[in-house]
């Protein structure tokens, strides 16, 4: 089946700690995003990646950070410097079409 | 600054009606609008989407109409169904540059039997 996987689904982080949220895509994009979504804000961009090796900043963020070593994976990593970082968090992918595709998300909380 | 502004935030319709969900954009370089809906614990599937080169477009009971001059486009679902209960966003991007979606706040909808 080709899509986006997330993992883990459900994640529980004590202050303090950073975690790291996986994405791996078998839809051959370059494009790869990460959006968080808060009740009653839609989704808002963290970082986003149109090529391996090449990211950029979103809207909101300052308290992650980013990797793209490998077209197929977009590690997103939570630090502790993220104030407020209990979340449900969405990982993409965009093939040349501009379509979005959206993987089932990771639900984090911080204890 | 929000780009992409939507209402209702709520919307409560009975089976068989019409649901109509509003958005409103600012930045005029938007040239791509897509419709995104999402159940609870799942990640947004694409609706439907257009561009702004046309004025409406429909996809089954879906349909959405675009006006350019006013900066708005809105989704239309005919004849409701239970099953279409789920959360709405509207979205915009520009083909060109990062070509990240901007995301509305979403709409949600509950269709009652």
């Amino acid at each position: 089946d080709g899509g986006i996987t997330q993992s883990p689904k459900y994640l529980f982080r004590k202050e303090g700690q950073n975690v790291t949220l996986s994405c791996e895509q078998n839809l051959n994009h370059d494009a790869m995003y990460w959006y968080r979504q808060d009740p009653g804000q839609g989704l808002r961009l963290i970082y986003y990646s149109q090529i391996v090796n090449d990211f950029q900043k979103g809207d909101i963020a300052e308290g992650y950070s980013v990797s793209r070593e490998k077209k197929e994976s977009f590690p997103l990593t939570v630090t502790s410097a993220q104030k407020n970082p209990t979340a449900f968090y969405l990982c993409a992918s965009a093939g040349g079409g501009g379509e979005l595709f959206f993987g089932e998300g990771s639900r984090l909380t911080v204890l | 600054q929000q780009q992409v502004k939507q209402s209702p935030q709520s919307l409560i319709v009975q089976k068989g009606g019409i649901s109509i969900i509003n958005c409103a954009y600012e930045n005029t370089a938007f040239d791509y609008f897509p419709w995104y809906q999402q159940f609870p614990g799942k990640g947004p599937a694409l609706l439907i989407a257009i561009r702004p080169d046309v004025s409406e477009k429909k996809e089954g009971r879906f349909t959405i109409s675009f006006n350019k001059s006013a900066k708005q486009f809105s989704l239309h679902i005919m004849d409701s169904q239970p099953g279409d209960s789920a959360t709405y966003f509207c979205a915009a991007s520009i083909r060109t540059g990062r070509r990240a979606l901007t995301f509305g706040s979403g709409t949600r909808l509950q269709v009652q039997p």
